[in-house]
């Protein structure tokens, strides 16, 4: 069953380092997001990205990030100058066809960032 | 805009017992309704989902829920309880237009043995 896959499970970083995080969507998704997860917090949208741009950003997604599908398979999230509040769990997820949708994303099992 | 209230941030039952887990919804548009559940230290995993049609829902682990236009509400339910199912739940609605999910607060679902 094709699934979202995401890179590291766990990053450990000081604080001020950048950090990228990477997921490998559904490949014929056409809709990719970002998510975030608090310790013990709701999960959080950051971001979404439809035909090679951002089609909506939180507040929460402020210039320390970015986004990027850099070679038609991967999509990744910069943070660039990490901070202590940084810290959390990053979920990506992939959802949308081309003759379709059900409304369902599909997320990857999340990538778990430590700031320093 | 859409958002989701999950009433209850910890819920606890019997083993055995009726798990209910409230949900209710705000949308401008008719939504797409969705219940996750999260494994401690796990990724999102559906449960179920509601788009159109048929609005009792049956989903995976003997979990079911059922929209209710006029409650805006998306309760999830479980007949009988197992320890298996302690995790975070959570209740999230879409914009069938875009696919972007917004995720309740969750709820904490604890079995008693």
């Amino acid at each position: 069953e094709p699934e979202v896959t995401q890179t590291p499970s766990h990053q450990v970083t000081q604080m001020g380092q950048e950090v990228i995080l990477r997921c490998v969507p559904i490949s014929n998704h056409l809709y990719f997001y970002w998510y975030r997860q608090i310790l013990g917090q709701k999960v959080e949208f950051l971001v979404s990205f439809y035909n090679n741009e951002i089609s909506e950003k939180s507040e929460i997604f402020d210039d320390q990030f970015s986004v990027e599908r850099p070679d038609g398979s991967n999509f990744t999230l910069k943070i660039r100058s990490t901070k202590l509040e940084d810290s959390a769990m990053y979920f990506c997820a992939s959802g949308g066809v081309a003759s379709g949708g059900s409304g369902e994303l599909f997320f990857g099992e999340g990538s778990r960032l430590t700031v320093l | 805009a859409q958002s989701v209230t999950q009433l209850g941030s910890h819920v606890s039952v019997s083993e055995g017992a009726l798990v209910l887990l409230r949900c209710n919804y705000s949308s401008s548009v008719p939504p797409y309704l969705f219940w996750y559940v999260q494994y401690p230290n796990q990724g999102l995993q559906l449960l179920l989902k509601y788009t159109t049609g048929a609005t009792l829902v049956k989903g995976i682990n003997g979990f079911e829920a059922e929209f209710k236009k006029s409650e805006t509400s998306f309760h999830l339910t479980k007949p009988s309880a197992h320890m298996s199912d302690a995790a975070e739940y959570f209740c999230a609605v879409s914009d069938p237009r875009d696919d972007k999910i917004i995720f309740g607060k969750g709820t904490r679902l604890h079995i008693l043995p």
